[in-house]
C-alpha cells in the first residue's frame, strides 16, 4: 500500500493563478517532508523541505505542514508556464530511504 | 554545480542481458550515495544506500534484479539484470544519512528493453 498519497493526480491552472498540491502520509512514524519538482526529461530537484508544524515561504512557493494529520501542501502563487512539471512529495520516517508519492502533474496554461 | 555524474545516460538492453551503471560523486561533502528507480509511471522507489567502500547489496524487485557496490568514496556502481520493463535509475547523494537527508539527484540512466 502506498504510504505517501498525493492529490490531485493532475492540475491545470492559468498563468498567474494559484496552484495547490496536497500530500498525506499513512505512516505515523514519518517526521520529515520534502517537495521535489521534475521537469519533463529531467531529474527531480528539491524545491522545499519542511520538518516543523506550520508554514514556510520561499518566493512564490509556500509549504504547510500539519504533523498531527501528517499532511503537507504546496502552494504556488503567480504560476508561470515554467512551473509546469511533475511535483513529487517525499517523506522520511527515520530510515535511509525517502518514500515518494506518485506525483501531481501541473500544467500552467499561458 | 553538478554533484553527480552518471553514465551511461541511456542504454537499450537486450532481454536477458545485464547492464552496468556508474555514478561519480563530485563533492565529498555529500558522501551518502543511493540508487533510486523511477518506473514508466513515474513512481520513484529507493533501492540502496551505500556509505563505505566495499559495501555491497543485492535486491530483486518486480521487473529487475539489482547489485549495488560502493567501489570508492567517490564511485557507486549498479548492475541491473533480468530487466523486463524499462525504467530510469537515479544516483543520489546527501550530506547526512537518515533523517533530514535532502537528496540531490544525478541526471539519471534511462534503460529500455530490446
Amino acid at each position: 500500500q502506498q504510504k505517501v498519497q498525493q492529490s490531485p493526480e493532475s492540475l491545470i491552472v492559468p498563468e498567474g493563478g494559484m496552484a495547490s498540491l496536497n500530500c498525506t502520509s499513512s505512516d505515523r512514524n514519518v517526521d520529515y517532508f520534502w517537495w521535489y519538482r521534475q521537469h519533463s526529461g529531467k531529474s527531480p530537484k528539491m524545491l522545499m523541505s519542511i520538518f516543523s508544524n506550520g508554514e514556510k515561504e520561499e518566493g512564490r512557493f509556500t509549504v504547510h505542514l500539519n504533523k498531527a494529520s501528517l499532511h503537507t501542501s504546496l502552494h504556488i502563487r503567480d504560476s508561470q508556464p515554467s512551473d509546469s512539471a511533475l511535483y513529487l512529495c517525499a517523506a522520511s520516517s527515520g530510515s535511509w530511504q525517502l518514500i515518494f508519492g506518485s506525483g501531481t502533474q501541473l500544467t500552467v496554461m499561458p | 554545480v553538478t554533484l553527480l555524474e552518471q553514465n551511461p545516460r541511456w542504454r537499450l538492453v537486450p532481454r536477458g542481458q545485464a547492464v552496468n551503471l556508474r555514478c561519480i560523486l563530485k563533492n565529498s561533502q555529500y558522501p551518502w550515495m543511493s540508487w533510486y528507480q523511477q518506473d514508466l509511471q513515474k513512481q520513484l522507489q529507493w533501492l540502496f544506500t551505500l556509505r563505505s567502500p566495499g559495501d555491497k547489496e543485492v535486491k530483486s524487485l518486480p521487473g529487475a534484479d539489482y547489485l549495488a557496490t560502493r567501489v570508492t568514496d567517490t564511485e557507486l556502481r549498479l548492475q541491473v539484470a533480468n530487466m523486463s520493463q524499462g525504467r530510469t535509475l537515479y544516483c543520489t547523494c546527501s550530506a547526512v544519512g537518515g533523517d533530514q537527508n535532502t537528496l540531490y539527484f544525478g541526471a539519471g540512466t534511462r534503460l529500455s528493453v530490446l
